[in-house]
């Protein structure tokens, strides 16, 4: 079993248009992120939630909008997509508390055309 | 503000040989450094870690070291094998409450057969 799946695992798409990427995590996790990597695989964290509360937002612009339902989703919303948003994204989970270990799903790779 | 740098950006090893890769991190109070490694087409997995309060930790053939005097940390992986090719991240994380993970920018590894 997948412990982190991510959906779709690619998506192409036109500018100004909207998409959604969906998180699964079946570890029991309470705490999910979602990272973003670039094409130099600079990786950077984009949400953090815990507990289904935001505790990272690292200045994403507002088209960014992440839903967690519960605590094993974690949703990324994107409104307007523009060339710059063309990456891999990726969601990660870990247990409650900071300083605990990571678990990345697969990304999903997005393509802004 | 919070920054990891990492070095090199690109190492090609011979296979049996040893691989170093150096990070420094910019925030003292940073307690935690995990290191990930990344394959093809993949997300980033934990493949060790170390806490502020050791300096040197061993899981087979990967070691890392922990200098907080100069806050510097370095992953050493010996007798590397192919399979052993990927992309290395390391971490900076200063707990506290805080779920934020500064990554450095990543080293491409390859190990010649």
């Amino acid at each position: 079993d997948t412990a982190v799946s991510q959906t779709p695992k690619y998506l192409v798409t036109q500018m100004g248009n909207d998409k959604s990427i969906k998180c699964e995590q079946n570890l029991g996790h309470d705490t999910m992120y979602w990272y973003k990597q670039d094409s130099k695989k600079f990786l950077k964290i984009m949400f953090s939630y815990n507990n289904k509360e935001l505790i990272i937002n690292e200045t994403v612009p507002n088209r960014f909008s992440p839903k967690s339902p519960d605590k094993a989703h974690l949703n990324l919303h994107i409104n307007s997509l523009e060339l710059g948003d063309s990456a891999v994204y990726f969601c990660a989970s870990s247990r409650g508390g900071a300083n605990e270990k990571l678990f990345f799903g697969s990304g999903t790779q997005l393509s802004v055309l | 503000g919070e920054n990891v740098e990492q070095h090199p950006s690109t190492l090609s090893v011979q296979e049996g040989d040893s691989a170093v890769i150096k990070c420094t991190y910019s925030d003292s109070a940073s307690n935690y450094f995990p290191w990930y490694k990344q394959e093809l087409g993949k997300g980033p997995q934990l493949i060790i870690d170390i806490r502020s309060n050791v300096g040197e930790k061993k899981d087979q053939r990967i070691a890392v070291t922990l200098n907080k005097t100069a806050k510097h940390f370095s992953l050493h992986i010996t007798e590397t094998q192919p399979e052993d090719s990927a992309v290395y991240f390391c971490a900076a994380s200063k707990g506290g409450g805080t779920y934020k993970y500064i990554f450095g920018t990543g080293t491409r590894l390859k190990v010649l057969a």
